[in-house]
């Protein structure tokens, strides 16, 4: 059964600071991975989604790779501003008609 | 853009109550699902379905029922509610595709008494 954790729970950084959240998957058979944000009290939003057979993708300030052979992904977030706190989870994709696969997130502060 | 509605932000019901939550998505999505998030358990799944009239239980479909009788419409019913079903419950919908990217909507944050 497919796990995924997310380390740290909780982070805490200056302004400005390049930061690297983490995501860990145990089935390594996955057909994508996608980065959510999701803000006190409200839905989740859809970052950045990897497909398998990609290593990267960005959006302006964020960078996420994958690394299926070793379960792994990484969200870079590059001069991270306060506005970018908010918990940021991970879910994967596995074959078949089964649904995406979360992870618990990791809150994150930016701090001015 | 798509975009997933969910009827109500916020609802307070009794216990023993009906509580009907409403989703509805715009982008012919073939594939929709129900939520719940709890602090320290993240988020964890209801109920799901691939298609009109199709549902699937997930991990904690005990106390819930769904509806799905028209493709962007799926509805997540508990027909006695009761105190530990206060939660925030998220909707979320996709393509029928493997590859497809999942989009949630703003959320219902539901108070039972």
């Amino acid at each position: 059964k497919q796990e995924v954790t997310q380390i740290p729970a909780a982070l805490s950084v200056p302004e400005g600071e390049n930061l690297v959240l983490n995501c860990s998957f145990t089935d390594s058979a996955i057909y994508n991975l996608q980065w959510f944000r999701q803000d006190p009290g409200k839905g989740l939003t859809s970052l950045l989604l990897i497909q398998s057979s990609q290593r990267e993708q960005t959006s302006g300030r964020l960078n996420a790779s994958l690394d299926k052979s070793s379960g792994r992904s990484t969200l870079y977030i590059a001069a991270s501003q306060p506005g970018d706190s908010a918990t940021y989870l991970c879910a994967v994709k596995n074959s078949g008609n089964t649904p995406l696969v979360f992870g618990k997130g990791t809150r994150l502060s930016v701090i001015a | 853009d798509v975009k997933v509605t969910q009827s109500s932000r916020y609802l307070v019901k009794r216990t023993g109550e009906k509580v009907f939550l409403e989703c509805v998505q715009d982008m012919d999505h073939e594939n929709m699902f129900w939520y719940r998030q709890d602090p320290g358990l993240g988020l964890r799944l209801i109920y799901f379905s691939y298609d009109v009239k199709m549902k699937e239980k997930g991990d904690i479909p005990e106390g819930y029922s769904v509806s799905r009788e028209k493709k962007e419409r799926f509805s997540l019913i508990l027909e006695s509610a009761s105190t530990n079903q206060t939660s925030m419950y998220l909707c979320a919908s996709r393509t029928g595709q493997n590859t497809g990217e999942l989009f949630f909507g703003e959320g219902s944050r539901l108070t039972v008494l």
